[in-house]
């Protein structure tokens, strides 16, 4: 079945440290893939997204590139900051459940100052 | 305010008691959903709705019911809660079209429910 697997937290790092929180995925067909993201008390929000094989996307400094001979889609950023703090969320979506987006059990990030 | 709203936001209830999770909308979409969170299990879809008159089971609709009073009104309810329905419960609302385009879903801040 079609899945993603994320990579156990919490991450803990401290400020300006280089983060990689990785995912993986299984998918019967091409999914698009995501990144949202969770802040304490809060719902989840994009953050990033790519829709083929190779593309990169990006947003606040984050990354994460499409990568179909490895199934993965790994969140990146240079140097964190205590306002990363949050749970991160990899996601897939394939054209046959227009409706749904399967995500993964999701990562916690603390940066401490 | 918050394009998505959901209230209560922390509930505390009683086994065998019916609960009613409330969510309402701004921004015109015609999609709606709701989905559980739970620690280390990351967001299940309980049930979805395209419109009004179109409303489907997600992949743990059992022990709940939905219902969509109007474009921007979306209910969950708990017949008869359990405990294991404790849980973080997501509003969320999209375009319409796939997610490859608009590429997003919007949520609510969430409703904290506790089962005892």
């Amino acid at each position: 079945g079609n899945s993603v697997t994320q990579m156990e937290g919490p991450v803990t790092l401290s400020e300006e440290a280089f983060l990689t929180i990785n995912c993986t995925y299984t998918a019967t067909g091409y999914p698009s893939l995501f990144w949202y993201v969770q802040y304490p008390g809060e719902g989840l929000q994009l953050l990033l997204k790519a829709t083929k094989a190779d593309d990169k996307g990006s947003n606040k400094g984050f990354e994460a590139t499409y990568r179909k001979e490895t199934t993965s889609f790994h969140l990146e950023k240079g140097s964190v900051q205590v306002s990363d703090s949050a749970v991160y969320f990899c996601a897939l979506w394939l054209m046959d459940s227009s409706y749904k987006l399967i995500f993964g059990s999701g990562t916690r990030l603390l940066v401490r100052p | 305010d918050a394009d998505v709203t959901q209230t209560p936001r922390n509930r505390i209830t009683k086994t065998g008691k019916r609960i009613m999770l409330e969510c309402s909308q701004t921004k015109g979409h015609d999609r709606m959903y709701w989905y559980r969170q739970d620690p280390g299990l990351g967001l299940q879809l309980i049930y979805y709705s395209f419109d009004v008159k179109d409303i489907n089971k997600g992949e743990i609709s059992d022990g709940y019911s939905v219902s969509r009073q109007a474009q921007a009104k979306f209910s969950l309810s708990l017949e008869s809660a359990i405990p294991n329905q404790t849980a973080l419960y997501f509003c969320a609302t999209s375009e319409t079209g796939d997610f490859a385009n608009t590429g997003e879903l919007f949520f609510g801040e969430g409703s904290r429910l506790t089962v005892l």
